[in-house]
């Protein structure tokens, strides 16, 4: 079965600290990999996603995240993170092969970032 | 990117009762919307895939006479949870695509409904 998982729950950094989330999905076939932001009392963003083509995808706000095959792996980077970026990040993967799109979600990781 | 839009944004009603919560593509036309559930500090968990026209597939677990899907038109999906109890209390939300039996399209997320039964 399609899944997703999130090893880190909550993350705490000081600004400018470089950021690593990951992310590990199982998927039987090819799969699209996204990463979403949901600020507080907001609705999910989308920071990037990926699809194809180059493994290091970038994101908006300097998030990028590279796709690793070998490692069913879709960690989110930044190098320095700013207060702003506390928040809640989800990883989501979606079937390729499904023609309903359906995405999953990891449980999150909420980063908080002190000034 | 596009917009979907969701109403309400909060909801209270009282234990028994029905709530409707509605999904709307504003700037584009949405083939299939999800609906998902959300827990605080939890994942959003998909309840089921909503297609235009035809019935709604749910997940495993969820109980489709509780949660009344209806996908009317290519802009408009509701969700309707039938006989609510507390809890069904929890935070609801929509997402759509477009041209949906393409690969490379992702979803556009609705702000959510925040439903409380009291």
């Amino acid at each position: 079965a399609q899944s997703v998982s999130q090893h880190n729950h909550h993350v705490i950094l000081s600004e400018a600290a470089s950021l690593e989330l990951g992310c590990n999905y199982s998927y039987g076939g090819t799969v699209n990999l996204f990463w979403y932001v949901q600020y507080p009392g907001q609705h999910l963003q989308l920071l990037l996603k990926y699809f194809s083509g180059d493994p290091l995808v970038k994101g908006i706000k300097g998030f990028e995240a590279e796709f690793i095959k070998s490692k069913f792996s879709f960690n989110l980077r930044k190098p320095s993170v700013q207060w702003s970026d506390t928040a809640e990040y989800f990883c989501a993967g979606s079937d390729r092969g499904s023609t309903l799109g359906r995405l999953y979600f990891g449980r999150g990781t909420q980063l908080t970032v002190w000034p | 990117g596009a917009v979907v839009s969701q109403h309400p944004s909060r909801v209270i009603c009282k234990s028994g009762t029905s709530v409707k919560i509605e999904c709307r593509s504003l700037d584009f036309q949405a083939t299939t919307m999800f609906w998902y559930r959300q827990f605080p500090k939890q994942s959003l968990m998909l309840m089921a895939t909503s297609n235009e026209g035809s019935k709604a597939t749910y997940e495993q677990g969820v109980e489709k006479d509780k949660f009344l899907i209806n996908h009317a038109s290519l802009t408009l999906s509701t969700l309707t949870v039938t006989s609510a109890h507390p809890e069904d209390s929890s935070f609801y939300i929509c997402s759509a695509r477009e041209r949906t039996h393409q690969w490379n399209t992702e979803a556009f997320f609705g702000q959510g409904t925040r439903l409380t039964v009291v």
